[in-house]
């Protein structure tokens, strides 16, 4: 089991950019979470797939963040335009079904200059 | 706003000892559940304890939960240079499965 898989590890771009992060899910698994960490304000949870379905999106923080799942096995998160107050790391993580245990991805280490 | 709040937020402690890390919550919960994450790294699961728990066990891991009190303790036995990690609770209330996680222990442990 290869785990959850996130894209790029690290990226680096200037502010007014479009990034996009990219996830692979386990196999299987039915529910997908996108999360940013930050120090000060911890981990949040952005949006919840199930299914492939956005289910709940009330942690997007604004239009210029959205996320698709096109299909069970690849989700994105996209960001246009960057900020520099969306730098954080993101996190994509998976379940067999709903909020039995999440397994996540190593992260996405963004960083908007 | 965070649901849980881990107590203490840092902890060090020498090889060998044990480490007890305690979660306070807000609201009802169906489970409560206690991640690990490594520098660098993503969340670990570590163990799930439902509301009608009392205590459970994984390997040198301890949980309890008091629904009373909307607490939970992490108590880590005989403790190891690689147990240093930061550790998350995180509330399940069942409502839209939006897991809820705390702000978080970073561990210390030393040889």
């Amino acid at each position: 089991d290869a785990g959850v898989i996130q894209s790029p590890r690290h990226e680096v771009t200037e502010m007014g950019q479009e990034v996009t992060l990219r996830c692979k899910p386990i196999s299987g698994h039915n529910s997908l979470f996108w999360y940013r960490q930050t120090m000060m304000r911890g981990l949040e949870l952005l949006i919840y797939f199930n299914n492939n379905v956005p289910i709940d999106d009330s942690g997007m923080p604004e239009d210029r963040f959205s996320a698709k799942m096109p299909n069970a096995s690849f989700s994105t998160l996209k960001i246009q335009p960057s900020e520099p107050r969306d730098s954080a790391v993101y996190f994509c993580a998976s379940s067999l079904q709903g909020n039995s245990p999440l397994h996540f991805g190593n992260g996405t280490r963004l960083t908007v200059t | 706003s965070q649901q849980g709040e881990e107590d203490p937020q840092a902890l060090s402690i020498q090889e060998g000892e044990n480490a007890t890390m305690n979660c306070s919550y807000k609201t009802s919960i169906n489970n409560l559940q206690w991640y690990r994450q490594n520098s660098g790294r993503g969340l670990v699961h570590l163990i799930l304890i439902r509301s009608n728990e009392r205590e459970k066990h994984s390997g040198r891991l301890r949980v309890t939960l008091d629904t009373s009190k909307k607490s939970s303790s992490l108590l880590i036995t005989a403790s190891r240079a690689a147990d240093t990690a930061s550790y998350f609770c995180a509330t399940d209330t069942g409502t839209a499965s939006k897991l809820t996680f705390g702000t978080g222990t970073r561990l210390q442990v030393m040889l």
